[in-house]
Formats: structure tokens, sequence, C-alpha cells
């Protein structure tokens, strides 16, 4: 089976605190993505990488950036928390490249719940 | 505007009942379309998907979604609910010519016995 790990489960920082969010995924994936998911919100795409130091902005990048240095880590920074960015934060992976990757399913970690005060 | 629109915020079905959730899209041309379930502390699970072809999709857990492209829908059904499925259900979709999966706001299922 596919794993995600997402480092934390649970984190809790002050504002203005630069926050590093790790996700490590075991199965050879070239895609992964990076979501936050808020009440009445769903999910909301920040970053997304199809290949090692390659990263693409997604729905809401502003206050983000990401770092892809291996296949197999995204990492999500947020240079200066803010207590906007308190929220539920998702990794996920899949295999494929581009539009075909829609064809493999994107397997998630169980998220690091952010909280920013 | 472009979207994909879960219009169900909060289902409640008896253990045993069946269960339709409603997923409708506004885009020009059919989507790529999926269903996703997060269970709680959980994070997604992909229950089905449709690309092309026949327009009943089988899932996975006995889930089925029907695509209706008159309707522009593409909702998910179970013939008889689980206390087991209680949990949140996502409708997501690709647009045409894009590679961006774009989600519903999901619709939480809670199950009586």
């Amino acid at each position: 089976d596919v794993k995600v790990t997402q480092s934390s489960r649970y984190l809790v920082k002050r504002t203005g605190e630069k926050v590093f969010l790790e996700c490590v995924q075991d199965m050879d994936h070239e895609n992964m993505f990076w979501y936050r998911q808020d009440p009445g919100l769903g999910l909301r795409l920040i970053y997304f990488s199809y290949d090692v130091k390659m990263k693409e902005k997604g729905d809401i990048p502003e206050g983000y950036s990401v770092s892809r240095e291996k296949k197999e880590r995204f990492s999500l920074i947020l240079e200066s928390a803010s207590t906007n960015q308190t929220s539920m934060y998702l990794c996920a992976s899949s295999a494929g490249q581009g539009l075909s990757s829609y064809n493999s399913p994107l397997h998630f970690g169980n998220g690091t719940r952010l909280t920013v005060t | 505007a472009q979207s994909v629109t879960q219009p169900d915020i909060h289902i409640t079905v008896s253990e045993g009942a069946s269960l339709e959730l409603r997923c409708n899209y506004s885009y020009g041309a059919t989507p790529y379309l999926f269903w996703y379930v997060q269970s709680p502390g959980q994070g997604l699970q992909l229950l089905l998907k449709y690309f092309s072809g026949d327009t009943l999709v089988q899932g996975i857990k006995g889930f089925e979604a029907e695509f209706k492209r008159s309707q522009s829908s593409f909702n998910l059904r179970k013939p008889s609910v689980h206390w087991s499925d209680a949990a949140e259900y996502f409708c997501a979709v690709v647009p045409y010519n894009t590679d961006k999966l774009i989600f519903g706001t999901g619709t939480r299922l809670q199950v009586f016995p």
C-alpha cells in the first residue's frame, strides 16, 4: 500500500513564526500536492509538484512556499505564520505525469492540524 | 463561474437505508469526475472515478455513481448504508484540458443505528 506520511498530526505556532510541514511518500510517485481543508470550503490546492525541484502554484499560494529537493519529500513552508493560516493541511501524491496523472488516484496523508495563535 | 457543487452540507440516514449524495458541475466540456471519502481523523480515499464510457460507475465499499451529462451531475449512491459509512464525502473534478483537481465543499454523512 502507498503510504503518505505527514510528520506532525498537530502543530501550534505563534504568529510570525516560520513553519515547516513535511510530507514523505514511499511509492516513488512523481506528483505531490499540498491542500488546505477548511469547513464549508472543501479542499483548496496550495502548491503542487510534478518532479524534483519543480513546483507550480495552486489556487491559494499566497503566504506559502514549497520545497521538493528529493522525489519522496514535499515540504510546505509558511514564511511568517498568520492566524488565517490556521487549518488542516493535507499532503497527497500520485503516479503519472501531467494530464495523465489523474488516471492514478491521489493518496492522502492523515493531515496536519495547524493552529496559529 | 466554473465550479463543482455539493448542495447538501449534512445528511443523516438510518442504517440500512439507501443513500444518494448530489454533485453538480458547471464546466463547458465534461470533466473527469471523482468521489472521495474522508473518515474521521483520516486523509481522503478514492471511492470511484469517471473518465468516459459507461455512465454508471462502480466503486469500492459498495458505492456507485451515475454520470448524467444532461444534468451536469455525478451523484453517488449506495443501496444500503452501514454505520461505518459515516464520513465526509467529496466530489471532485478535473476540468477538460487541465490538470487541476478541484474539490467540492463536501457532504457530511451521519448514520443512525
